[in-house]
């Protein structure tokens, strides 16, 4: 049974950076799903933030373009966010999430728990 | 964009509830997801692929649609599928993803 895990700290200070990571097991992140984040917030609701394959190449959102980066450790099983320059909009529930495997289709089919990250002084 | 209605649907358990999304344009159905929330969870995947069930999701629940008009159906509510719906579409390879707004599915 594949788990994700999200851990990282709760709360950042606005102008610092959010750091994230998602623990895999059950499963290999270089295997051959693909990887993202999502975050939820009452004021925007679900967000897709960016996505990296097994092999590591990403993908962000142009809305996150230039303050996220989303790296894989496959020693340890595991893949991460950074989001540079947080302000109060970046407070959310982060989630980690895995791809569905089945070519030319598309849908998150696992999901950690979430992590509430808040930005505030 | 992805524009779910309605925003709040009251029925009974045992009836049908259709929920709608729609794309500002035209989406491949096989890039259409559903998934089911409910409060302090994370979202579970329900539908890919437009119309696929995913591993364990009953019966019931079917998707279909094409173009920009997609639909979610519960043939016959049971006490457990009262929760928050979302519908998520990729447009094309390497895109983003979007997320509708949302549909609360309630007990009437």
């Amino acid at each position: 049974q594949v788990q994700l895990q999200e851990s990282g700290p709760g709360l950042v200070k606005p102008s610092e950076t959010l750091s994230l990571t998602c623990a895999v097991s059950g499963g290999s992140v270089s295997d051959i799903n693909w990887w993202s984040w999502v975050r939820q917030s009452p004021r925007k609701g679900l967000e897709w933030i960016g996505e990296m394959s097994p092999s590591g190449t990403a993908n962000y959102d142009p809305s996150f373009m230039g303050r996220v980066t989303i790296s894989m450790d496959i020693s340890k099983n595991q893949f991460s966010l950074k989001l540079i320059s947080v302000t109060a909009a970046d407070t959310a529930v982060y989630y980690c999430a895995r791809h569905v495997a089945v070519p030319r289709t598309r849908g998150f089919d696992y999901w950690g728990p979430g992590t509430l990250v808040t930005a505030s002084s | 964009v992805l524009t779910q209605s309605p925003g709040t649907l009251s029925l009974s358990p045992g009836e049908r509830a259709t929920l709608s999304c729609r794309a500002s344009q035209s989406v491949r159905s096989t890039y259409l997801a559903w998934y089911q929330q409910k409060p302090g969870q994370a979202p579970r995947l329900l539908i890919y692929g437009g119309s696929i069930r995913a591993t364990g999701i009953p019966d019931r629940f079917s998707g279909g649609g094409s173009g920009t008009d997609f639909t979610l159906t519960i043939s016959r509510l049971e006490p457990e599928d009262f929760a928050v719906y979302y519908c998520q579409q990729q447009y094309a390879v390497s895109r983003p993803y979007t997320f509708g707004q949302g549909t609360k599915l309630e007990i009437k």
